[in-house]
Order: C-alpha cells, then structure tokens, then sequence
C-alpha cells in the first residue's frame, strides 16, 4: 500500500495563531488526498478533498477560508489551520486513495492542541 | 450523501469468544466497504475490505459479509485476543469517487 507521511505528528500552540500541517505520499503520487478530522472518543469526518493543481473540495460545514488546502505538487498536501481556537483542537488526519480503487491509506495523524 | 450507521457502540467479550459489529449504509451506490482497526492515537489501520461484488470475504480471524439489498456488511472476528482491543470503524464509498464515510466506530475490549 502507499506510504503516506504527516508531519508535525503534535503540535501546541496558542489561540489565534495559524498552524500548518503536511501529508507526503512517499511512494506514488496523488492527484486526490483526503483530510479528516477526529475529535476524542468520535468517528472520522471527512473536511475537504484535496486536489493537485486545483481548489479544494469542502464538506458542508466546514469553513474553507479557516481551513487552507494546498496540493501544489503531486506528492504534497497541506492544511492550514488560521487563526486556531480551543475548539479546533482534534486529531487531523490526511490519507490517499489507492490505486486498486476505493482504499485510503492514512498518515500518522496530527494532534493539535489549541490553548 | 452517504450515512453510516454502526453498532454497537461498544462491545465487550471475554477472550476466545467472537464479536460482530454491524453497519448499514444509505447510498445504494456505494461499492467499496471497509473496516478499519485504530489504537488509541493511532492511525486507523485497514483489517479487511469488500466489494459490492461479493457477499462475503474472510482472512484468517476475520470476516466480513455484505448484504447489498438490505445495505448493511458486518464484521465477525473469532477467537478474540486481547490484542483485539481497539476502536473499529466500517466505512462506504463509490469507488470511483474515492472519498470514505465513517461509521461511528465501535469499541471493543476483549477481556483475558
């Protein structure tokens, strides 16, 4: 399966700053990558699609211009978390699709704190 | 789009004995099913998946069944192991989109 890296895995920081997280897929490369979100003890829920060379795909809900998508090159997604709050504290996980069809492989996840 | 329900919640077993979790989907599209093992603060780790071609896969411990007109899949582990212990999630997709819903996720604890 695709080796799917996420960096930073934890990261703390206070309210109102911008974090940003990176997914890397190591081995092939993706024109699609999926962001997720997890609160504590919850399911995944899917944020946005994220797409190589275009804009991304949000979920309803979820608010784009608080969570910035970048997929500038085929190996490399970002999210951005602006202007961050307590609330958004949670586990950001991102994934790729596989090549057979429908599988995700996932990164390690980030764990953001927001004080 | 896409609704998934899982149950139960959680599921408690002593060891050696099996455990099925339960999960219906509401979009008769979807044709791509999967389950996944996530450990506390862990990656969600993919067990077993099935298409909507087959009714049923199994590996080794692990098996899963899909009933396409009722629209739920199931997932039946025997000879539960405490290493069994963990969340698990089913989940739905059209392969050809790619993008994975999520059942509630189910946790179990398999007691020695």
């Amino acid at each position: 399966g695709a080796v799917v890296s996420q960096h930073p895995s934890w990261v703390i920081c206070k309210s109102g700053t911008s974090v940003k997280i990176e997914c890397r897929s190591l081995d092939f490369q993706a024109t699609t990558m999926f962001w997720y979100r997890q609160f504590p003890k919850q399911s995944l829920m899917l944020m946005a699609t994220s797409n190589e060379g275009s804009k991304a795909t949000y979920e309803q809900g979820v608010e784009k211009d608080k969570f910035l998508i970048n997929h500038a090159s085929l190996t490399l997604s970002t999210l951005t978390v602006t202007s961050a709050h307590p609330e958004d504290s949670s586990f950001y996980i991102c994934s790729v699709p596989g090549v057979v069809g429908g599988e995700l492989f996932f990164g390690e996840g980030s764990r953001l704190t927001v004080l | 789009g896409e609704n998934v329900e899982q149950h139960p919640s959680t599921l408690s077993v002593q060891e050696g004995d099996s455990a099925v979790i339960k999960c219906t989907y509401s979009d008769s599209a979807s044709n791509y099913f999967p389950w996944y093992k996530q450990e506390l603060g862990k990656r969600p780790q993919l067990i077993i998946d099935i298409r909507s071609n087959v009714g049923e896969k199994k590996d080794q411990r692990i098996a899963v069944t899909l009933n396409k007109t009722a629209k739920h899949f199931s997932l039946h582990i025997t000879e539960t192991q405490p290493e069994d212990s963990a969340v698990y999630f089913c989940a739905a997709s059209m392969t050809s989109y790619g993008k994975l819903t999520f059942g509630q996720g189910t946790i179990l604890t398999v007691h020695p």
